[in-house]
């Protein structure tokens, strides 16, 4: 079992739609990143969160420390919101800048 | 303020030369990360630097080694390289509170590709 699992692997939305993409860790974390990636491109930081919920424009994201769970949500979902999202966290508690990453989530918004 | 540049943005080099990749971090940033995201997959993590020194290594053989310089800046040198070498090299800056905290400001450069022919 993948230390992160990020769900779902591909997703298609229409714009406007509200887009929720998820992410289970099993491994004891003091914070969790959420990462945009658009195609060939570097990867942007999105949120750092270690409790509770933070919410930036049209993104949200939220943990729930105990469940090990992270979740990201845009709302009016835009097709510039095309791009491959990542969960990552760092592989111990020691090793802040020793991320692990999760597979990605690649976000497809069709006008 | 800039974020964490890198140069060069593309590279190709020929099996068995040597590569250096230099990034500058975020202004107010002490530490650089270096991460290798071969085509297709999740960023692998290289190396850690703080204080002009190796802080935490992955699981990367000798070839790969790298270097902090009193600004900040850090290089990543890779020698011998293979064609599995080929890939984005991405730096990450940020600033190093305490090491059982999360670091502050974890920001990202737009990497550098690799090709190895």
């Amino acid at each position: 079992k993948n230390e992160v699992e990020q769900s779902p692997q591909n997703l298609t939305a229409q714009e406007g739609e509200f887009i929720t993409i998820n992410c289970s860790y099993s491994v004891g974390i003091s914070a969790l990143h959420w990462l945009q990636q658009h195609p060939g491109g570097g990867i942007v930081s999105l949120f750092m969160l270690s409790s509770g919920k933070k919410k930036h424009g049209r993104l949200i994201a939220t943990i729930n420390i105990q469940e090990k769970h992270s979740s990201l949500h845009i709302t009016a979902s835009h097709p510039r919101d095309s791009a491959v999202y990542i969960c990552a966290l760092p592989r111990s508690v020691g090793s802040q800048g020793n991320l692990i990453f999760g597979k990605g989530t690649k976000l497809s918004v069709k006008p | 303020d800039a974020g964490v540049t890198q140069s060069p943005t593309h590279l190709i080099k020929t099996r068995g030369q040597q590569v250096t990749l230099r990034c500058s971090p975020k202004s107010g940033h002490d530490t650089v990360s270096w991460y290798q995201q071969a085509l297709g997959q999740g960023p692998q993590f290289i190396f850690q630097y703080y204080e002009e020194e190796e802080r935490q290594r992955g699981n990367f053989p000798d070839r790969f080694s790298g270097h902090q310089f009193p600004n900040y800046s850090s290089e990543l040198n890779v020698n011998a390289l293979l064609l599995g070498d080929s890939a984005l090299y991405l730096c990450a800056s940020s600033f190093l509170v305490d090491p059982g905290l999360p670091m502050l400001g974890y920001t990202f450069g737009s990497g550098t590709r690799l090709t190895v022919v």
